[in-house]
């Protein structure tokens, strides 16, 4: 999985900032994957994009969460005013195409203090 | 509602011996599942995935078990290695689904 790039590895952000989580896809991937991970649970699904298109978002707040996957550079988590709640490992995936196995990245580790 | 139930939080075995590691799911729309393993502070790292179409398969000591009409599916290791020692994460893909709903994982500890 070493081949998704996500940055930073950990991030500490004040209630009320904004925190920005950056996933580059292995090379040749086009499909996106954001996931979280709580403490004790499993990965629950955020949103899958293509470039420049949502595919599902079904899994993502309807607030203050926002993602982009643009035709140049990563793939964008935002969340706006963090709270302690929005603390939790939030990894990316990409694959070649929708139907098969997805790798992940390493994830972000987002601190809400 | 959990879609995906990975029962056991933890399964200890000793090393050489069999790891054996279920997986439930309620989605009758299924049709992929996968297995990933995850060591702490690491993102999951893919292990062994099976189409709908199969009931078996096989890669190296990684063998994984589907039982369509039972909605189960296990990961077999063998022999275990301490290595082994990681969570284990089931996750299942719906037809014309992109994403992967995922179990919550089983930790696997393979003493020496």
């Amino acid at each position: 999985n070493a081949g998704v790039m996500q940055n930073p590895r950990h991030l500490v952000r004040r209630r009320g900032q904004e925190a920005r989580l950056r996933c580059s896809p292995m090379k040749g991937h086009s499909h996106v994957y954001w996931y979280r991970q709580l403490p004790e649970e499993g990965l629950k699904f955020m949103v899958y994009l293509q470039k420049e298109n949502i595919i599902d978002e079904s899994g993502m707040p309807k607030e203050r969460f926002s993602a982009e996957f643009p035709k140049e550079g990563p793939s964008i988590l935002r969340i706006q005013q963090v709270v302690r709640g929005d603390s939790a490992a939030y990894f990316c995936a990409s694959s070649p195409r929708g139907d098969t196995e997805a790798f992940f990245g390493q994830g972000t580790r987002l601190t809400v203090v | 509602d959990q879609q995906v139930k990975q029962n056991s939080p933890s399964l200890s075995v000793q090393e050489g011996r069999i790891s054996i590691l279920n997986c439930d799911y309620t989605n009758s729309m299924f049709d992929y599942f996968l297995w990933y393993k995850k060591y702490p502070a690491e993102g999951p790292t893919f292990l062994i995935s099976i189409s709908s179409i199969k009931d078996k398969n096989e890669d190296g000591r990684f063998t994984v078990f589907l039982n369509k009409s039972a909605k189960h599916l296990s990961l077999h290791i063998v022999p275990s290695q301490p290595g082994d020692s990681a969570v284990y994460f089931c996750a299942a893909r719906g037809r014309s689904q992109g994403n992967l709903i995922f179990g919550k994982g089983t930790k696997l500890s393979v003493k020496p």
